[in-house]
C-alpha cells in the first residue's frame, strides 16, 4: 500500500538553527507532493507543493523543499527557524490517478526555543 | 472570504452514543473531503464528495459512520453508535477542483472523545 513516512516525530531547535524534516513516500507512479503546517490552535494550511518542473520548490515563510525522485523523498528545509515556526508539519502525496485523496505522513512536531 | 468551518470543535460522548459533526465548506467549492486523525497516527482519508455525490468513500472505517451532503453545500458525518476507537480529530477540507493539482483548504477540525 502507498505510504508516506516522516522520519522525526518531534524536533526541538533553538532560534536561528537550520531545519530539515525528512519525508519519503512509497509509490512508483506519478505523484504530487505537499507540505502542510498546523500552527497551534489553527487549521492545516498549505506550506508548499510540487507538481512538476524545478524539483526545488519554495513556499511561504522561507520554507523550501526538494523533490528527489530517485530517493522518493521530499524533504522540507529552512535555513534559520524562528519561534513562530513552532507547529506540526505534515508531508502528503496525491497519487495521480486519485483525485484529491491526500496520503499523509505521521506528522513532525517542531518546537523552536526562543 | 470565510474558510472551512467545522462544528463542534470538541465533543465528549460516551460509548454507544451518537455524534454528528458538521462541515461548511468554502462557498462554491464542489469538492468536500473528510479526514480523521487518531491520536499519534497519521491523518487518514475517509471520503470525498463532489457536490452531493459520494465520489470515493473507500476510507470509511465501517457502517457506523454515515456521511451526507444534501444539496451539495454543508456536510455531516454521523457516528452511531460511537466506540472508543472512534476518538480522534475529524478534519474537513474543500476544494474548487478535484484531481491531483487541487489544493485542499482545511477546517480546524472537530475533536471527538469517546469515553
Amino acid at each position: 500500500a502507498q505510504s508516506v513516512s516522516q522520519h522525526n516525530h518531534h524536533v526541538i531547535l533553538s532560534e536561528a538553527a537550520s531545519l530539515e524534516l525528512g519525508c519519503n513516500y512509497s509509490y512508483g507512479g506519478t505523484v504530487n507532493l505537499f507540505w502542510y503546517v498546523q500552527y497551534p490552535g489553527q487549521h492545516l494550511q498549505l506550506l508548499l507543493k510540487y507538481f512538476s518542473g524545478d524539483p526545488l520548490v519554495k513556499g511561504i515563510k522561507g520554507f523550501e523543499a526538494e523533490f528527489i525522485k530517485s530517493k522518493f523523498s521530499f524533504n522540507l528545509r529552512k535555513p534559520s527557524v524562528q519561534w513562530s515556526d513552532t507547529a506540526e508539519y505534515f508531508c502528503a502525496v496525491i497519487l495521480y490517478n486519485q483525485g484529491g485523496k491526500l496520503i499523509f505522513g505521521q506528522g513532525t512536531e517542531l518546537s523552536v526555543k526562543p | 472570504e470565510a474558510g472551512v468551518t467545522q462544528f463542534p470543535s470538541h465533543s465528549v460522548i460516551e460509548k454507544g452514543q451518537t455524534v454528528t459533526l458538521r462541515c461548511d465548506p468554502i462557498s462554491g467549492h464542489d469538492n468536500l473531503y473528510w479526514y480523521r486523525r487518531v491520536m499519534g497516527k497519521e491523518i487518514k482519508f475517509l471520503l470525498h464528495f463532489v457536490k452531493e455525490s459520494k465520489q470515493d468513500e473507500s476510507g470509511m472505517p465501517n457502517n457506523r459512520f454515515l456521511a451526507e451532503r444534501t444539496g451539495g453545500t454543508y456536510s455531516t458525518l454521523k457516528v452511531q453508535p460511537a466506540e472508543l476507537e472512534d476518538s480522534g480529530v475529524y478534519f474537513c477540507a474543500s476544494s474548487p477542483q478535484a484531481g491531483p493539482t487541487g489544493e485542499l483548504f482545511f477546517g480546524e477540525g472537530s475533536r471527538l472523545t469517546v469515553l
